[in-house]
């Protein structure tokens, strides 16, 4: 079984441009999340969606980043425009069903903004 | 709120054993989990422990004391490999029984 697929694997971007991350998750998860995890720091939650509905985007700053999951299965992640402080290694997740105990990583986008 | 707690690095010896401790304080709790990261990679799971005691698996154990707000990740027979950071994670309960809450991590370093 495929796991979590997630491109580009490494970002580089100036300051003021806009940034895009694509995640694929396991086939069947319904639970989807977006992490962002800075150096020497456990990954912090940005997004969950269940199916194509985003249940919790408490965390994400939205005057900058956006993210969508259109047909409940593929999902984005921009940011635009990037900052400095945006440099991170941003993960996706996923898991079968809603609540469910297990979250699964992907390899991780490292964005760095110069 | 949500604090969790757990070494930043450690070193060890290949065929040794070491305990990697993480402690918690959380709002709402319904179990820990155990994460491994290779250095660009991504997490993977471990373990999960939701009542209290020791679960094994292989060479790895996993300890909870929910009374304590206390888990520790045992390695066992360690291997070059095992060179790492471990990630500890509390999930939440309820409403956030989604939610990973995770630590910042212990970077294990296996010497021969």
């Amino acid at each position: 079984e495929a796991g979590v697929v997630q491109s580009p694997r490494y970002k580089i971007i100036e300051k003021k441009q806009p940034v895009a991350f694509w995640c694929n998750p396991i086939s069947g998860h319904n639970t989807l999340y977006w992490y962002r995890q800075n150096l020497g720091q456990g990954p912090e939650l940005l997004i969950r969606y269940e199916n194509e509905e985003a249940v919790d985007d408490s965390q994400l700053p939205k005057d900058r980043f956006s993210a969508e999951r259109l047909k409940g299965v593929d999902s984005t992640l921009k940011i635009q425009p990037a900052e400095l402080g945006d440099s991170a290694v941003y993960l996706c997740a996923s898991s079968p069903r809603q609540g469910s105990d297990t979250q699964y990583f992907g390899p991780g986008t490292r964005l760095t903004v110069l | 709120g949500q604090n969790i707690d757990q070494p930043t690095e450690m070193t060890a010896t290949e065929g040794a054993i070491v305990q990697i401790n993480c402690t918690y304080q959380t709002s709402g709790f319904n179990g820990l989990f155990w994460y491994q990261q290779h250095a660009g990679e991504a997490p993977t799971f471990l373990s999960y422990n939701v009542l209290d005691g020791l679960e094994e698996k292989g060479r790895f154990s996993s300890f909870l004391s929910r009374s304590k707000g206390y888990s520790y990740l045992l390695l066992k027979e360690l291997q070059m490999k095992d060179s790492a950071s471990y990630l500890c994670a509390a999930k939440g309960s309820g409403a956030g029984s989604y939610q990973l809450t995770f630590g910042k991590g212990t970077k294990l370093s296996v010497i021969p």
